[in-house]
């Protein structure tokens, strides 16, 4: 089955800790993204990229740090910066630029991420 | 910069009830995308419109978008629990890179 997944799904971390979430996708797809949601609000988008070896950042990419050495992984590292990481994190792909007449973007079930 | 605002932000609705979720956008968007999320869960695709005067149906919901005014709605028709859940609207940053925008989402309860 194509799609995305993501782990763990609970993460815990401890004050001044780095973790790392997983992102892995099957689709083919060039475009990966990274959102933040926290509760009762929308996405905010965190990092993205449009292909391997390049990534941007997004609108709060402060205290996150992210990767795309394959088409297929975009791993996102939560650094001891982020100083309120407590949030559900989703991770998204689209086809990405050659895609012109649909980029919808399909989403992994997220990480939920609490500061203990 | 795009920016996407939904409302009603919250929407208390009986069941066999119709209801308009409006999603409104500042600067020019190509696409406007509609989700749905059930509680701790992921987002789930519901509609993409590609261009002025699209209209999508599936079931009791329908979507449209007005390029023109910058407008997109989420028609529910005879509402049934089911479908209580926060439906989100985005607009597509198009350019050097293609992102998504989100708005803040309208939670929508059915009551019985």
């Amino acid at each position: 089955d194509g799609g995305i997944t993501q782990s763990p799904k609970y993460l815990f971390r401890k004050e001044g800790q780095n973790v790392t979430l997983s992102c892995e996708q099957n689709l083919n797809h060039d475009a990966m993204y990274w959102y933040r949601q926290d509760p009762g609000q929308g996405l905010r988008l965190i990092y993205y990229s449009q292909i391997v070896n390049d990534f941007q950042k997004g609108d709060i990419a402060e205290g996150y740090s992210v990767s795309r050495e394959k088409k297929e992984s975009f791993p996102l590292t939560v650094t001891s910066a982020q100083k309120n990481p407590t949030a559900f994190y989703l991770c998204a792909s689209s086809i990405g630029p050659r895609g012109r007449k649909n980029t919808e973007a399909f989403f992994g079930q997220g990480t939920r991420l609490t500061v203990v | 910069e795009l920016k996407v605002e939904q409302n009603p932000l919250f929407l208390s609705m009986q069941e066999g009830k119709n209801y308009t979720i409006y999603c409104n956008y500042s600067t020019t968007s190509d696409r406007l995308y509609w989700y749905r999320q059930d509680p701790g869960k992921s987002l789930e695709s519901l509609f993409v419109l590609l261009s002025n005067g699209a209209v999508k149906q599936e079931g009791r919901l329908m979507a449209s978008l007005d390029t023109k005014a910058r407008l997109s709605t989420l028609h529910i028709t005879a509402a049934v629990h089911d479908l209580s859940a926060t439906y989100f609207c985005a607009g597509e940053n198009t350019g050097t890179a293609s992102k998504l925008t989100f708005g803040t989402g309208t939670r929508l309860q059915v009551t019985l």
